[in-house]
């Protein structure tokens, strides 16, 4: 299995308060990405990372940044937490372009926004 | 844009029938495809994947998937299923160009005894 862990698993928060989600591969992948899963959507891309410090946004950003200062680390925060954002978050990785790569899971961390 | 189109949101099939999860997509060019499988509570693996050759892949855990370009179309195909095999399956389709990738909704299959 790739080297990928989540942390934290689980998380209860307050709407308004910042969340941070932390993915970290042992794999040196150059690739890093954050999905969220929601029933009837499947997984959604909420943003990546091509390398250390470049990052880029996905299908649904909105509400979400990233940071990348090591290659194995990739952050997700939600700066002020709202109910819709109450989801299952993945983390996965690529050796390429998610386009044409095989992509690498995490195990998710599921956030509930209160 | 590129989309993807998984009709069936759930299908239950006994133990040993054969199995037939569908997938189209839409896309100009030719698409790169993929299949995922998620069981409970876990995160996703790669199945198989489609970029050119031949059109019929075979995958791990006995899965093959056939693209057709004609129905725009690459559907996954078991033919005995095991009840381990109940989880939840994501066809994928990505640009061969750029970072474009997109995940169907999903289809939950459950296996019957």
């Amino acid at each position: 299995d790739a080297g990928i862990t989540q942390s934290p698993r689980h998380k209860v928060t307050e709407t308004g308060t910042p969340v941070t989600l932390r993915c970290h591969q042992t794999e040196n992948h150059r690739y890093m990405y954050w999905y969220r899963q929601d029933p009837g959507h499947g997984l959604r891309l909420i943003h990546y990372s091509y390398g250390v410090k470049d990052t880029d946004k996905g299908e649904v950003s909105d509400g979400y940044s990233v940071s990348r200062s090591k290659t194995e680390d990739f952050l997700l925060t939600l700066e002020s937490a709202t109910s819709s954002q109450t989801s299952v978050y993945f983390c996965a990785i690529s050796e390429g372009p998610l386009s044409s790569y095989e992509q690498y899971f995490g195990p998710g961390t599921r956030l509930t926004v209160t | 844009a590129q989309s993807v189109t998984q009709p069936d949101i759930h299908i239950t099939v006994s133990e040993g029938a054969s199995l037939e999860l569908r997938c189209n997509y839409s896309y100009g060019a030719t698409p790169y495809l993929f299949w995922y499988v998620q069981s409970p509570g876990q995160g996703l693996q790669l199945l198989l994947k489609y970029f050119s050759g031949d059109t019929l892949v075979q995958g791990i855990k006995g899965f093959e998937a056939e693209f057709k370009r004609s129905q725009s179309s690459f559907n996954l195909r078991k033919p005995s299923v095991h009840w381990s095999d109940a989880a939840e399956y994501f066809c994928a389709v990505g640009a061969n160009t750029g970072n474009q990738f997109y995940f169907g909704t999903g289809t939950s299959l459950t296996v019957i005894p």
